[in-house]
């Protein structure tokens, strides 16, 4: 296993249009996060799935976006009639959870998607 | 609220000196730290994860320390190269609803002069 991927590495688009992107975290990983991240800042927790259950969305998370992780598997974070503001890289992470551990390890984040909105 | 800063913003150095990176978090209820390493453009490289039982964790030429009772975690880097340079993140879990959200501080952009 070489980590976890992110697809595509780069999307320059037209504001109003719609785009997804996928992320495979690492296999034997039960949880999988999606962060976003602006220029100069650290990025920002978006959401997050326990296999294929999303358990938490951010208020950064307008209605426009929407996570899947159909399976427990790969993850598709889809942003419809995309604005300016959302231009960001978007980052995808996946952990080992153990249930009845007070502590989980590490977070193990991909490449990131840089989305552009023209 | 869990609030993490990371000072300097931005750090040079010239190559072989032994520098400092700061981390201070809010609230020290925490069950772990992590370090992160992101070069531009591109993703995060976990360095380092401190357990909140632990004092310190060594990698290398890396050594993160933590102090929870004064918030507070360092990064020291020995013997700097020009390939140290990058940013380093420092992240803590929001950990109240057990959902082990990343807080991340903005980050500190090093760089490391030949």
């Amino acid at each position: 296993d070489t980590g976890v991927s992110q697809d595509p590495r780069h999307k320059i688009t037209k504001r109003g249009q719609n785009v997804t992107f996928r992320c495979d975290p690492i296999s034997e990983h039960n949880r999988l996060y999606w962060y976003r991240q602006t220029l100069g800042q650290g990025p920002e927790f978006l959401t997050y799935f326990q296999n294929e259950a999303q358990l938490e969305k951010s208020r950064l998370l307008s209605d426009r976006f929407s996570a899947e992780r159909p399976k427990g598997s790969f993850s598709t974070l889809e942003i419809q009639r995309t604005e300016q503001g959302d231009s960001a890289m978007y980052l995808c992470a996946s952990s080992l959870a153990l249930s009845g551990q007070p502590t989980q390890g590490t977070q193990y984040f991909g490449p990131g998607t840089r989305l552009t909105v023209l | 609220k869990q609030e993490v800063t990371q000072i300097p913003a931005a750090l040079s150095v010239p190559e072989g000196e032994n520098l400092v990176l700061n981390c201070s978090f809010t609230d020290s209820a925490i069950y772990n730290l992590q370090w992160f390493r992101q070069d531009p453009g591109k993703g995060l490289t976990s360095l380092l994860l401190i357990q909140s039982s632990q004092r310190e964790q060594t990698s290398g030429r890396l050594n993160a320390s933590l102090d929870k009772s004064s918030g507070r975690s360092t990064l020291y880097i020995a013997a700097s190269q020009p390939g140290d340079s990058a940013t380093y993140l420092c992240a803590v879990p929001l950990t109240k609803d057990s959902s082990y959200k990343l807080i991340f501080g903005s980050g500190t952009r090093l760089l490391v002069r030949p």
